[in-house]
């Protein structure tokens, strides 16, 4: 099955810094999601991006989905940014495509 | 537009024990996806449900595990005669078509 590797697996950061995180998979797809996992242990939907840029304040992703990564940008982080960073994809095949496989997670640490 | 309801947040029992996790999805969504997620990893696809219908029940254990989605009310998962190696967070997700969005979990601590 699809296969899905995120990097790096840990990210310990100042406030203000900016950050790339980065998520791989093995096949194909048509669907992508990112998402952040806070403290408390929510999840967050933070994009939809099967392909292309998206932006959302100090948050924009890319997926170049020829080339089977996506990335996740953090421009000027926050503590409040801290938690971990999954990315899921559907599993592939066409009878279970809602199935989302996910990342191990980026653990991202923002220090005051 | 309330998101995905999940309760209880945090369900503690002992063993041999039942647990029963509840999910309401948002108003208008049909498709409900329970997973599971254990410390220190990424969430694990269980069971797929539109309204009384079980579509995909594959990434659940064949024994002791059981879900539904009745016409009227939340969708249930239900663990019987829990065990240490339940302890998890369990996630549910909704969705109208291919995005999925998930409520907040219910922790599950397995005394």
């Amino acid at each position: 099955g699809i296969q899905v590797e995120q990097s790096p697996p840990d990210l310990i950061l100042q406030e203000g810094a900016n950050s790339t995180l980065r998520c791989n998979f093995s096949d194909s797809v048509n669907n992508l999601q990112w998402f952040h996992q806070n403290p408390w242990g929510q999840l967050i939907n933070l994009f939809y991006i099967p392909s292309g840029t998206k932006q959302n304040g100090r948050l924009s992703a890319t997926t170049v989905a020829t080339e089977r990564y996506s990335l996740l940008y953090i421009s000027s982080s926050q503590t409040t940014d801290s938690g971990v960073y999954f990315c899921a994809v559907p599993r592939g095949d066409m009878d279970s495509n809602y199935q989302l496989i996910w990342g191990a997670g980026t653990k991202l640490i923002i220090k005051p | 537009n309330a998101g995905v309801m999940q309760n209880p947040r945090h369900l503690v029992r002992r063993r041999g024990q039942e647990a029963r996790l509840r999910c309401s999805p948002m108003k208008g969504h049909s498709h409900v996806y329970w997973y599971r997620q254990l410390p220190e990893e990424g969430l694990k696809f269980m069971v797929y449900l539109q309204k009384e219908n079980i579509i995909d029940e594959s990434g659940m254990p064949k024994e002791r595990f059981s879900a539904e989605f009745p016409k009227e009310g939340p969708s249930i998962l239900r663990i019987q005669q829990v065990v240490r190696g339940d302890s998890a967070a369990y996630f549910c997700a909704s969705s109208p078509h291919n995005i999925q969005y998930f409520g907040a979990g219910t922790r599950l601590s397995v005394l």
